[in-house]
């Protein structure tokens, strides 16, 4: 047990479907991530919010929405997915101080929600 | 973006050390390394991290030469738990952090 949770374990769902994957920690920390991780690829880093705020990241296509209403919660909203997008999507967070690179800190993960998308 | 290649796979026996080499050879100034440990249906688990020369704690060692480019992470003693994959990751800032492959390390009786 880490700390992190999240919800649900596993998802299938058609490309037309609309889904939510929520992650909630209790830490205490400021600082929260999604990561992708596909089979035989390494770990991407798709969303940082830092302090409440998003650091954005234009490489990630818009079919994937994060949303972070306070610094324990974090949602990744799907719509309109791929069957290229199933894969392992992990939650992450840390503390972090106003400034200061993520790298420096030790990142505590949540079990992580296996999406297959059909 | 700092690069990172690491081994696929290795296998040792329990009571051996293991050595797994990380090589990053394009790391920035300020990349920290770190690396991270996962059993199958998990998240990772921090293990180590480190900047330069060596850091140890009380599960392994981390050994960074002068010019670090590659980094080495050691396991000693390791057990059948010790069997998972291991994570290099090299970076400091947002979205520049990059993750190794991993090495799927297996310990056998």
């Amino acid at each position: 047990e880490t700390g992190v949770t999240q919800t649900p374990r596993h998802l299938v769902m058609g490309m037309t479907n609309k889904k939510s994957l929520k992650c909630e920690q209790h830490l205490g920390h400021n600082a929260m991530y999604w990561y992708k991780q596909s089979a035989k690829k390494p770990l991407e880093l798709m969303f940082v919010y830092s302090l409440e705020e998003r650091v954005e990241n234009n490489s990630v296509p818009s079919r994937f929405s994060p949303e972070c209403p306070n610094s324990s919660h974090l949602f990744l909203h799907l719509h309109t997915l791929q069957p290229e997008d199933s894969a392992l999507y992990l939650c992450a967070s840390s503390q972090r101080a106003p400034g200061q690179g993520i790298g420096v800190y030790e990142q505590y993960f949540g079990p992580g929600t296996r999406l297959t998308v059909t | 973006l700092a690069k990172t290649t690491q081994p696929i796979s290795m296998d040792s026996y329990e009571g051996q050390e293991v050595n797994i080499t990380c090589s990053h050879n394009n790391i920035a100034t300020n990349d920290y390394i770190t690396w991270y440990q996962q059993f199958p249906s998990q998240g990772p688990r921090f293990i180590i991290q480190g900047y330069k020369t060596k850091v140890t704690n009380e599960v392994a060692s981390l050994f960074i030469p002068a010019d670090r480019k590659s980094s080495t992470l050691s396991l000693p003693r390791v057990s059948l738990s010790d069997t998972a994959v291991y994570y290099c990751l090299v970076g400091l800032n947002d979205y520049k952090l990059s993750f190794g492959a991993g090495t799927t390390v297996t310990v056998r009786a």
